[in-house]
């Protein structure tokens, strides 16, 4: 069981706006920067989003989230075939890092 | 630009060790907080570990507290792990990554060590 919780699965089509969500506490999300990262079939994870809705440079603005006391969403707009992948959030609690268990997105 | 190459990984026997290498360049490594992070065959990401930029303190999570040891050479730009008394759930693919505000930023492309009799 991982401190900061997602949903297994999510799916769109094409064109579509789809969110996934990572509920935390008050010691992880609730207290500390969120960070939300792309893992591609095959690939190493990439950052998409910082400091709870800070873009890297590179990643497309379709890409955007937000925090909300003890939780926080990713919202993907425009989902395109190539944003099927798997998308984890992260934070720290207590001085250590943890990841979410991580949403496999599914564009139909 | 940033690249970050792991090694030493492989096919171990329970109870063995091993040690990862992390060769970083395209960035000024010493200047840096490193981690480690695992991810079993078919699941999530896992932290793992953490070292300051000098060396002086690491974090390391529960899991492998007392059995895995984080260090780093700054002469040789590379981060290590030492993975001792490995035991089968410890099979995974072992990312490197550079440390942006709290958590990772680059990653490296990964190493499998199966940990199997």
């Amino acid at each position: 069981q991982s401190v900061l919780t997602q949903p297994p699965s999510a799916s769109g089509t094409p064109g579509q706006r789809v969110t996934i969500s990572c509920s935390g506490t008050s010691s992880n999300i609730g207290s500390h920067d969120v960070y939300w990262y792309q893992q591609l079939p095959g690939t190493a994870p990439k950052l998409l989003i910082y400091r709870d809705n800070q873009r890297p440079s590179g990643v497309p603005d379709r890409f955007s989230a937000s925090k909300s006391g003890t939780s926080a969403s990713l919202a993907i707009s425009g989902l395109r075939s190539e944003d099927e992948a798997d998308y984890y959030c992260a934070a720290w609690d207590d001085s250590l890092s943890f990841f979410g268990g991580g949403t496999k997105l599914t564009v139909l | 630009e940033v690249q970050l190459v792991e090694s030493g990984g492989g096919l171990v026997q329970p109870g063995g060790s091993l040690r990862l290498s992390c060769a970083a360049s395209g960035f000024t490594f010493s200047a840096y907080w490193m981690h480690w992070v695992r991810q079993a065959p078919g699941k999530g990401l896992v932290w793992v570990s953490r070292i300051n930029p000098d060396g002086s303190g690491t974090n390391h999570a529960d899991s492998v507290k007392g059995r895995f040891a984080i260090s780093r050479d700054n002469a040789k730009n590379t981060l290590y792990l030492q993975l001792n008394t490995l035991r089968a759930d410890d099979t995974a693919v072992y990312y490197c990554a550079r440390d942006f505000n709290a958590l990772p930023d680059y990653w490296g492309q990964g190493i499998l060590v199966t940990v199997s009799s």
